[in-house]
This record gives structure tokens, sequence and C-alpha cells, in this order.
């Protein structure tokens, strides 16, 4: 059984660019969750989607990001014009929808804004 | 709202020794749960342990092991004999029992420990 996986790995672009990242989820798992993490800090929650449903978002996602789950299975956040403030791991986690809703990371994303 | 404090940002003992990572959360919630990662330098957030708030008994595995004390609202974490591979950053997360919707993890800023040779 394969793990959450996230691509790209590493991300460098210019700011004002649109960047995507993906997640890939365990099979099973029908919750799926963002966080982001900058340097020195712990993650924090960006949003949640169960299913193809987007439950939640935190303020901290501007309307400059946008997640999808189109199908229910992998997802994708986008950051379209990039600023130098959204350097950050981005990452995913996944879980079942039962007790405890234990989540399963990723290797995350970092991405490096110029 | 919810918090999680770990006051120490960087440890660094000499291996073999025994090592502790304090945490202190906040909440108003009577359920929660609170959860340790491991994040090696490789970046993944590794899980170690999860606990509920009804369940205070302490637990072993291995070289690690948890105290979970309520009247203190801490939940720490002891390395036995410490290795080289322990080195790492170290995370304490909180959340409430989701009724509906996403369980948020609350994690604290993290501890750095460097178990040097």
């Amino acid at each position: 059984d394969t793990g959450v996986s996230q691509n790209p790995r590493h991300k460098i672009t210019k700011r004002g660019q649109n960047v995507t990242f993906r997640c890939d989820p365990i099979s099973e798992h029908n919750r799926l969750y963002w966080y982001r993490q900058t340097l020195g800090q712990g993650p924090e929650f960006l949003t949640y989607f169960q299913n193809e449903a987007q439950l939640e978002k935190s303020r901290l996602l501007s309307d400059r990001f946008s997640a999808e789950r189109p199908k229910g299975s992998f997802s994708t956040l986008e950051i379209q014009r990039t600023e130098q403030g959204d350097s950050a791991m981005y990452l995913c986690a996944s879980s079942l929808p039962r007790l405890p809703y234990e989540q399963y990371f990723g290797p995350g994303t970092r991405l490096t804004v110029t | 709202a919810q918090k999680v404090t770990q006051a120490q940002t960087e440890i660094s003992v000499v291996e073999k020794e025994d090592v502790t990572l304090d945490c202190v959360y906040e909440t108003r919630d009577t359920t929660y749960y609170l959860f340790w990662y491991k994040q090696p330098p490789s970046g993944e957030l590794v899980f170690l342990i999860r606990r509920n708030s009804f369940d205070e008994q302490n637990e072993i595995s291995g070289r690690y092991s948890w105290n979970f004390q309520k009247s203190t609202s801490s939940f720490n974490f002891t390395i036995t004999a410490s290795q080289v591979v322990d080195s790492a950053v170290y995370f304490c997360a909180l959340s409430a029992t989701p009724i509906q919707g996403a369980q948020k993890l609350v994690f604290g800023q993290g501890t750095r420990l460097t178990i040097n040779p």
C-alpha cells in the first residue's frame, strides 16, 4: 500500500506566476487536508475535503488560492499571482472517514517564490 | 481557541542520554485528541502516537514514552537512550473531536532535537 504522494516535491517560481500542486491520497481515504508550513513553524491548516466536497477553508486561504478534488480522489492546490510570502512547504494529508480520523501526511511540496 | 505550546525550540544531547520534549495545550473542548509527529530532514510528517482526552494512561513504545496529564494540560514525550536516528523536528498537535467536517490539527512550533554521536 502506497502512502500519500505529492508532486512536484520542489517548485521554484517567479513572483506573479501561477503554480499548481497535486496530492494523491491513500486510496481508501475519503478525507483530504492541505496544510502550509513555513520555516521554523508547525503546519497550519488550509482546507479540507470530504470526497469531492470542499467543506472548510481557513482564513489563511486567500482568494489567490484554490483547491479542488474533482472526483474525490486526487486533489490540486493552485496559487495564482504568487508572492514571496507564499514560499513554504505545502503538505497534504488524508484520513479514513471514521474515528479517530488519523491523518497520514505526504512528503510535501516546497515552494520558493523568487 | 485551541493552542499548542512547545517551549523548547532546540534540544541537543549526546547519544544514549534520555531526553524529554514538553508540550502544553489549551482547549475548551472536553473531548479532544493529542498527537506527536516526527519530521525528519526529508520533510514527511511521521505519526508517532495519538491520545484521546479520556485516556490518561501513560504509554511506552520501545524507547519512546508519553506522559499525559490533564490536570496540567501537558502531553510530554520522552526518548530513552537516544540515538542519532532520533534527530528530527518533533511536533505536538491537538484536535477537537469532529462532529462534522474537518479534524483540523493545531500544531505547536516544534522542537528540533539533535542527537550527537
